[in-house]
C-alpha cells in the first residue's frame, strides 16, 4: 500500500537554507505536493511537481524529486520566522482524486 | 471570494451527543474530503465525495457520517460511535477533471469531547 514518511522536527537559525525530505512508496504517482499548515489554521498548498521532472523552483521554494529512490525534498532558501509551521508532503493515487500525507514536518526557525 | 469554510472553528460536545460540522466551498468542486488530525499527526481520511449524493469511506470512517446533498456541502456527523472524537477536522475539496488540480483545504474544525 502507500506510505509516506517525513522526519518529526527540524529546527534553523534564520536566514539558513532549511531542507524538508519526504519518501513515499506509490511510484505510480502522477504529482507530489507540500502543504504548509500554520497552528490552528487548514492546510494551504505551496507548490507541487509532476513526477517526470526532476527539479522545480519558485521563488524560494526548490522542489527536488528522486523518483528512483522515491524521495523529495522541499528546500526553502533564506528561511524566516514566519516559515515555522508544520510541512507536510503528499503524493496522488493513479486517479488523482486521493492524496497520502506524510505524518508532516515541525519547521523552527530559530532569530 | 471563492474558498471552503467550515464552522464552528471550536466546538464542544458532551460525552453521548451527536455533533455535525459543517463544510461549505462555492469554488464548483466535485471532489469532497473530510479529514482528521491528531496532535503531532499527520491527516488521516474519513470520507470523500466525488459526486452528489454519493460518497466513499476512507481509512477511518468508523463512528462518523456524512451526507452530500448539494454540491457545494458536505457535513460530517460526528456519532456516539465514535470513542475517541477529540480531534482537529479539516474539510478539502478539489476540482475533479484538471490534471494539476489538488486538494484545497478549509480552516479546520476542533472538536472537543467533555
Amino acid at each position: 500500500g502507500e506510505d509516506v514518511e517525513q522526519s518529526l522536527f527540524l529546527s534553523v537559525r534564520e536566514g539558513d537554507s532549511s531542507v524538508i525530505n519526504c519518501t513515499y512508496t506509490d511510484s505510480s504517482s502522477t504529482y507530489l505536493y507540500w502543504y504548509k499548515q500554520e497552528p490552528g489554521a487548514g492546510l494551504q498548498l505551496l507548490t507541487y511537481i509532476f513526477s517526470n521532472m526532476d527539479m522545480k523552483q519558485d521563488q524560494r521554494l526548490t522542489v527536488l524529486l528522486n523518483k528512483k529512490d522515491k524521495h523529495l525534498s522541499l528546500r526553502i532558501a533564506d528561511t524566516q520566522t514566519g516559515d515555522s509551521a508544520i510541512y507536510f508532503c503528499a503524493e496522488d493515487n493513479n486517479a488523482g482524486n486521493m492524496l497520502t500525507f506524510g505524518g508532516g514536518t515541525r519547521l523552527m526557525v530559530k532569530p | 471570494d471563492g474558498g471552503i469554510t467550515q464552522s464552528p472553528k471550536y466546538l464542544f460536545r458532551k460525552e453521548g451527543q451527536n455533533v455535525t460540522l459543517s463544510c461549505e466551498q462555492n469554488l464548483n468542486h466535485d471532489a469532497m474530503y473530510w479529514y482528521r488530525q491528531d496532535p503531532g499527526q499527520g491527516l488521516r481520511l474519513i470520507y470523500y465525495s466525488q459526486i452528489v449524493n454519493d460518497f466513499q469511506k476512507g481509512d477511518i470512517a468508523e463512528g462518523y457520517s456524512v451526507s452530500r446533498e448539494k454540491k457545494e456541502s458536505f457535513p460530517l456527523t460526528v456519532t456516539s460511535a465514535q470513542k475517541n472524537p477529540t480531534a482537529f477536522y479539516l474539510c478539502a475539496s478539489k476540482r475533479v477533471q484538471g490534471p494539476t488540480d489538488t486538494q484545497y483545504f478549509g480552516p479546520g474544525t476542533r472538536l472537543t469531547v467533555l
